[in-house]
């Protein structure tokens, strides 16, 4: 069954401007993770978040955890054309070998 | 480049064909995954290997048919699929332990089965 579930599906913003896309799950986890899918490629990892973390940074990513609201958003600043993608959100339930559930995405696209 | 790679990166395949799809990873890890991606789908977990063991079957076909000779290694041997088996099919890695880890993901196959 479907874990995570991006909002919105698609968002469509100016270069520059910010990108805001939040996740919800329904089952209490380990770790929460987001990751980038260009068109028919491969994902690329991007920030993990533990689940006794709230807020992580990476360069221009900020990803916040609300364990008792079971969210997590990621944040996107002064967005560039190149972070036009589809990006997921992926729950970590397991021990040892990770079995990660992928929500259906967010499809970002940035205008020039 | 992830340290994953992945051949055949197209297939077209018909339903009674037999194919393999290879992975190979250059990362040192030690669990490897396969992943089925539909179009307007998520991502879908279709079996996990930990230590070249098999941990995870989510109740996939028979006509799937994963092989991990090692931990660098992970095949996916197919035969007599269907049309609704095309899709992106995805490899990926990751370090085991008790700690959180990311996966690593390998560019795909882009499977048409006809």
């Amino acid at each position: 069954s479907q874990q995570g579930e991006e909002d919105p599906q698609a968002l469509s913003i100016q270069e520059g401007e910010n990108a805001t896309m939040n996740c919800s799950y329904k089952t209490s986890i380990n770790n929460l993770q987001w990751y980038r899918q260009n068109s028919g490629r491969g994902l690329v990892h991007l920030i993990l978040i533990r689940s006794n973390e709230r807020e992580k940074h990476s360069g221009r990513l900020r990803v916040t955890l609300d364990t008792s609201k079971k969210s997590s958003s990621l944040l996107i600043t002064a967005s560039r054309a190149a972070d036009t993608a589809s990006y997921f959100c992926a729950t970590d339930t397991s021990q040892g070998a990770q079995k990660l559930v992928f929500g259906q995405g967010t499809r970002l696209t940035i205008n020039p | 480049e992830t340290g994953v790679t992945q051949t055949p990166r197209h297939l077209v395949m018909g339903m009674t064909n037999k194919k393999s799809l290879k992975c190979e990873q250059h990362l040192g890890h030690n669990a490897m995954y396969w992943y089925k991606q539909s179009a307007k789908k998520p991502l879908e977990l279709m079996f996990v290997y930990s230590l070249e063991e098999r941990v995870e079957n989510n109740s996939v076909p028979s006509r799937f048919s994963p092989e991990c000779p090692n931990s660098s290694h992970l095949f996916l041997h197919l035969h007599t699929l269907q049309p609704e088996d095309s899709a992106l099919y995805l490899c990926a890695s990751s370090r085991l332990g008790t700690g959180a880890y990311e996966q690593y993901f390998g560019p795909g196959t882009r499977l048409t089965v006809t």
